[in-house]
């Protein structure tokens, strides 16, 4: 599986917006982007996907960029319960098989 | 739905004890993941199933570990003469038709 950096951790004030990073240069056509998070002695939990297009879903949005190398989750407006480590992962089209999880962005929210 | 459980939630042993953790995944899903996870790192894929069938094996799992889904349904992982290394948080994700995976919430592995 490609890889992709993620800053180790970020901060962001309470009821503001978060961007959260993800590069990933070695992407290739059939890769798509997934986002997953793991709350405090939680599992991970997934999150939002995408291929090429801007996504949006009750939890967040994912802002691909056009030469897709690169990918932005956002968190429209932070709460305290959105800290967490956020996984960004590539993962083949029609493949279900195992997900290759990096060390991820820890998000501290300050209230 | 109730979600992927597993069971129990903390185990604490002392080494060279043998440990078996269960994990329901979500009925009808018929892929069943096991990963590890250690302090400060991401989960690491252990072993795989689709229905019954062990699909893939991680080199993580050593012939120390043994996983098995007999009906299809629940899984098990056991640990065999467990060592301090062993201690860990171990996941139990499941996929039904589409590729999200759902995770339980782990068991975590404490070896004295």
């Amino acid at each position: 599986d490609a890889k992709t950096t993620q800053p180790n951790s970020m901060e962001s004030n309470e009821e503001e917006p978060v961007h959260l990073p993800c590069n990933h240069s070695t992407i290739s056509g059939t890769d798509y982007i997934h986002w997953y998070r793991q709350l405090p002695s939680q599992g991970p939990e997934y999150v939002i996907h995408g291929l090429t297009s801007n996504v949006n879903n009750r939890m967040a949005s994912l802002a691909i960029a056009e030469d897709r190398k690169s990918s932005t989750l956002i968190l429209h407006r932070a709460t305290l319960r959105d800290a967490a480590v956020y996984y960004c992962i590539l993962r083949p089209v029609n493949r279900d098989d195992k997900i290759i999880f990096g060390k991820g962005t820890r998000l501290h929210i300050l209230p | 739905d109730t979600g992927v459980s597993q069971d129990p939630r903390h185990k604490i042993t002392k080494r060279g004890q043998n440990v078996t953790f269960r994990c329901d995944p979500i009925s009808e899903h018929n892929r069943l993941y096991w990963y590890r996870q250690t302090l400060g790192q991401g989960p690491e894929f252990l072993t795989y199933f689709q229905n019954e069938a062990q699909l893939e094996k991680s080199r993580l799992l050593s012939d120390r570990f043994s996983a098995e889904r007999p009906k299809g349904s629940f899984s098990t992982l056991e640990i065999q003469r467990t060592e301090q290394g062993d201690s860990a948080m171990y996941l139990c994700a499941s996929t039904g038709l589409l590729d999200t995976q759902y995770f339980g919430p782990g068991t975590r592995l404490t070896v004295l």
